[in-house]
């Protein structure tokens, strides 16, 4: 079974610092499908990144997503007010949607 | 615009099921596969498994395997997923979420159904 390992667990930054999220898979994926969401308190996920690296429509240029085979990042790269949340990865692999255990980003 | 739009909260009994819809607008239905997550207080999102609009042919999770029914209703693009057997640790907000084929990820998600399980 593949798991994603997401870190850190909380990311403590203020406005205006740059962000970086790690995503990290047991096993050597595919990057056309990882993807990245953003969950803010009683909301739904929202797609950020998929295809490991193309933004999903409307998401501002301050986010971008990279890597391959075993690690991916999600860099923001200004944190503004909004951005304030947490963020998962998401990976198909072996006919199943798999999600890391997220990364909260909170104001420091 | 893409829309979903699910049914409102749930209170369970043990051993009941709960039956949840997500009504879909703004593009054509059979396009999109549908996909039923899960996320219980403070903890992950789950994914539970899959429906192609077109045909209605459904994959669940092995875990859920007997347990969850994924149905759609084309006259209306409406989508439903009945989970059975419902135990506390059913009790979650469940997600419907759109997939264009072979895209492996959800560009899309209804607001969410408040599964609540108590006697």
């Amino acid at each position: 079974e593949i798991v994603l390992t997401q870190s850190p667990g909380t990311l403590s930054l203020s406005l205006g610092e740059r962000a970086t999220l790690s995503c990290r898979a047991s096993q050597s994926l595919g990057s056309t499908s990882l993807a990245w969401y953003q969950q803010k308190p009683g909301q739904a996920p929202r797609l950020l990144i998929y295809g490991a690296s193309s933004r999903a429509t409307g998401i501002p240029d301050r986010f971008s997503g990279s890597g391959s085979g075993t690690d991916f990042t999600l860099t923001i790269s200004r944190v503004e007010p909004e951005d304030f949340a947490v963020y998962y990865c998401q990976q198909y692999a072996g006919s199943q949607y798999i999600f890391g255990q997220g990364t909260k980003l909170q104001i420091k | 615009q893409v829309q979903l739009v699910q049914s409102g909260a749930e209170v369970m009994e043990p051993g009941a099921s709960v039956k949840i819809s997500c009504k879909a607008s703004g593009y054509t239905f059979a396009d999109y596969y549908i996909h039923w997550v899960r996320q219980a207080p403070g903890h992950v999102l789950e994914w539970l498994g899959y429906m192609r609009s077109s045909s209605g042919s459904a994959r669940n999770v092995e875990k859920f395997q007997g347990r969850v029914t994924m149905t759609r209703d084309t006259s209306t693009g409406t989508a439903y997923m009945e989970l059975t057997g419902l135990t506390s640790e059913d009790a979650a907000v469940y997600y419907c979420a759109r997939e264009k084929p072979e895209g492996y990820n959800f560009d899309s998600w209804g607001q969410g159904t408040l599964v609540s399980v108590s006697s």
